[in-house]
């Protein structure tokens, strides 16, 4: 079946920081998602990336669409307090199923 | 106001009693979700439906037993909870091929 591999697991960064992270596939994807999810509460959806090569904004955040469809990447911007969250990307692909990568736990340092 | 509202929230209940878990959403979409969430924070599909038909059912126990009276509701019903079935179940929904939008989920937790 189709694997995600989200990296990293976790970060602890000081508030005003960038924060990068990143999703690789062992198979193609059609739709890129990124979610936040908050405790206690549902994923929600921050960015959605249908074409290779799109890069698209939100705000602080920033994503892109691998050429190659097999990966994207999440960029946060002059983090602050309220971005902490755990961090999920997920993909379409061609079975038609969201398959989810298993989180990136973001803490901020006020 | 809610777009995905599922109920309740909170489940405590005895291993082998039967739950229900209710999902409605508001959205328009025609497609739902069950989605279970781990101690690890891991998302997995457990179900979909499209237009009340079932459309994705992976290596669930058939213990787990969804329905779809219509496109905005979708329920799941569980027989003899077991131990490992403790963990937060999320209900989602979205248009065909579209990004899902996902329930606050339901804390389930088995003594």
């Amino acid at each position: 079946g189709q694997q995600l591999n989200q990296s990293p697991q976790s970060m602890f960064i000081q508030e005003g920081e960038d924060v990068s992270m990143n999703c690789t596939s062992s198979s193609i994807f059609n739709t890129w998602l990124w979610y936040k999810q908050d405790p206690g509460e549902g994923p929600v959806l921050l960015i959605a990336l249908y074409k290779a090569g799109e890069l698209t904004s939100n705000g602080r955040l920033t994503a892109q669409f691998g050429i190659t469809r097999k990966d994207s990447f999440l960029n946060i911007s002059a983090s602050i307090p309220s971005d902490v969250g755990i961090y999920f990307c997920a993909g379409w692909g061609s079975n038609y199923k969201l398959t989810f990568g298993k989180g990136t736990l973001l803490t901020v340092n006020p | 106001d809610t777009a995905v509202s599922q109920t309740p929230k909170y489940l405590v209940t005895q291993m082998g009693n039967d739950k229900s878990i209710k999902c409605e959403q508001n959205l328009g979409h025609d497609t739902m979700y069950w989605y279970k969430q781990d101690s690890k924070k891991f998302l997995k599909i457990m179900f979909s439906y499209n237009n009340k038909e079932l459309i994705i059912n992976e290596t669930v126990p058939n213990r787990f037993s969804p329905k779809s009276p219509d496109k905005a509701h979708l329920n799941l019903h569980i027989n003899s909870l077991e131990l490992g079935d403790s963990a937060v179940y999320f209900c989602a929904s979205s248009q065909t091929g579209g990004p899902q939008h996902f329930g606050d989920g339901t804390r389930l937790s088995i003594l």
